[in-house]
């Protein structure tokens, strides 16, 4: 069963202006993952934040946790059309039980 | 290349027929993991191996389902007598040892008709 939920669903958005998504977990976390999946393509890994931290930032990306509401959301700024995509929040406490949402369909409109 | 590599990209069999779909990891990486993603969904955990030891089959939908990594480099997972509702991708993806992110190959696309 999977464990982290995304919201939005789906999110369509105009090229430049920026685009939150949001996960929710249900159990204890020791890190929690950001993966993209463009279509027909494997799932690419995005960032990894660790249950002790509330904050991390990679070039466009920013990811927060609050493992007291037990979400997190990733904020991509100045979209672009090449950021189309799902995406894809995965939580778990060791490598072999991590579980992955049914993710947020983004769109972004040149 | 240097990534996952997934064979054959695509598969239609007749349902009741057997399937095997290979995956090459990452050269090194102890971890492997299969999936399986539904159109729209996120993928869904089948199985796990750290070298040639499944450690994880609690995913595996049925007996019709097994996996196996006889030298912990390749794995292959194979489907027997094939049913409609095991039309997904599967995907396969490795990582080195430890709580590191995956690295997915790009899936076989099965339908079973």
């Amino acid at each position: 069963s999977q464990q982290g939920e995304e919201d939005p669903q789906a999110l369509s958005i105009q090229e430049g202006e920026n685009a939150t998504m949001n996960c929710s977990y249900k159990t204890s976390i020791n890190n929690l993952q950001w993966y993209r999946q463009n279509s027909g393509r494997g799932l690419v890994h995005l960032i990894l934040i660790r249950s002790n931290e509330r904050e991390k930032h990679s070039g466009r990306l920013r990811v927060t946790l609050d493992t007291s509401k037990k979400s997190s959301s990733l904020l991509i700024t100045a979209s672009r059309a090449a950021d189309t995509a799902s995406y894809f929040c995965a939580t778990g406490y060791n490598n072999n039980d991590m579980r992955f949402g049914a993710g947020t369909r983004l769109t972004v409109k040149p | 290349g240097a990534g996952v590599s997934q064979s054959p990209r695509y598969k239609v069999a007749k349902r009741g027929q057997d399937v095997a779909l290979r995956c090459d990891p990452i050269s090194g990486h102890v971890s492997l993991f299969w999936y399986q993603q539904a159109l729209g969904q996120g993928p869904e955990f089948l199985t796990y191996f750290q070298n040639e030891a499944q450690l994880d089959k609690s995913g595996l939908p049925s007996d019709r389902f097994f996996a196996e990594r006889p030298e912990g480099s390749v794995s292959t997972l194979k489907i027997q007598r094939t049913q409609q509702e095991d039309s997904a991708v599967y995907l396969c993806a490795s990582s080195p040892v430890g709580n590191q992110p995956q690295h997915f190959g790009d899936g076989t696309r099965l339908s079973i008709l």
